[in-house]
């Protein structure tokens, strides 16, 4: 596997249910990042991890649970979503350093539907 | 207000024509990352093209130019010679230096192209 990736690739899950999304990066680098993306709305940044260490949380509800338990791979676990949550869930990662040079690698996305 | 302003939420260009997808933003930082991605329909966003607010060229890679306009806040991406591969949405983003975790994404620019 190369590069960033996301499973699964699409999910269809009832309000009531518990799930997780998995994203695994193979580039070596040490920040991860997930994105929301809904239709006619920019990206909305959800979460970040720097390190493994959460170092933004961008007011998202508690229904959205990030797990960073190494630098390659990051979760997030849904329960008691809300149909407006059905989107694009975007994973990516980037090597973090002192520069601003350093572009975001994105995974191929979730496309989550709540029903 | 907004960071990156996308004022072309369409557009239809014919095929082997350039096309230029307009892109402004806002920032009092100095020191910054302007940055353009691909998203075709499959979902995954691809990275094509970094320009740093310092650089004085503007940058290329391939069929790709970034027309870098300091003084306006301006980053047009230019594409030469456009192929059909090239229908996509198109987002500018940017990333500044006491910000450096986090790239704020304007909110596209959906590209047509016409055989």
């Amino acid at each position: 596997e190369t590069g960033v990736t996301q499973t699964p690739r699409h999910l269809v899950m009832g309000m009531t249910n518990k799930k997780s999304l998995k994203c695994e990066q193979h580039l070596g680098h040490n920040a991860m990042y997930w994105y929301k993306q809904s239709a006619k709305k920019p990206l909305e940044l959800m979460f970040v991890y720097n390190f493994k260490e959460q170092t933004e949380n961008n007011s998202v509800p508690s229904r959205f649970s990030p797990e960073c338990p190494n630098s390659s791979h990051l979760f997030l676990h849904l329960h008691t979503l809300q149909p407006e949550d059905s989107a694009l869930y975007l994973c990516a990662s980037s090597q973090e350093g002192l520069a601003v040079a350093y572009e975001q690698y994105f995974g191929p996305g979730t496309r989550l539907t709540v029903t | 207000a907004q960071k990156i302003t996308q004022t072309q939420p369409g557009m239809f260009v014919q095929e082997k024509e350039a096309v230029t997808l307009d892109c402004t933003y806002d920032t009092s930082d100095p020191s910054y990352g302007l940055f353009w991605y691909k998203q075709p329909s499959s979902g995954e966003m691809i990275f094509l093209i970094y320009q740093g607010s310092y650089d004085q060229q503007n940058a290329t890679e391939g069929r790709y130019s970034l027309n870098f306009q300091k003084a306006r806040k301006s980053a047009n991406l230019v594409i030469s010679a456009s192929q059909l591969g090239d229908s996509a949405m198109y987002f500018c983003a940017m990333r500044e230096e006491d910000r450096d975790d986090k790239i704020i994404f304007g909110k596209g620019t959906r590209l047509h192209i016409l055989p």
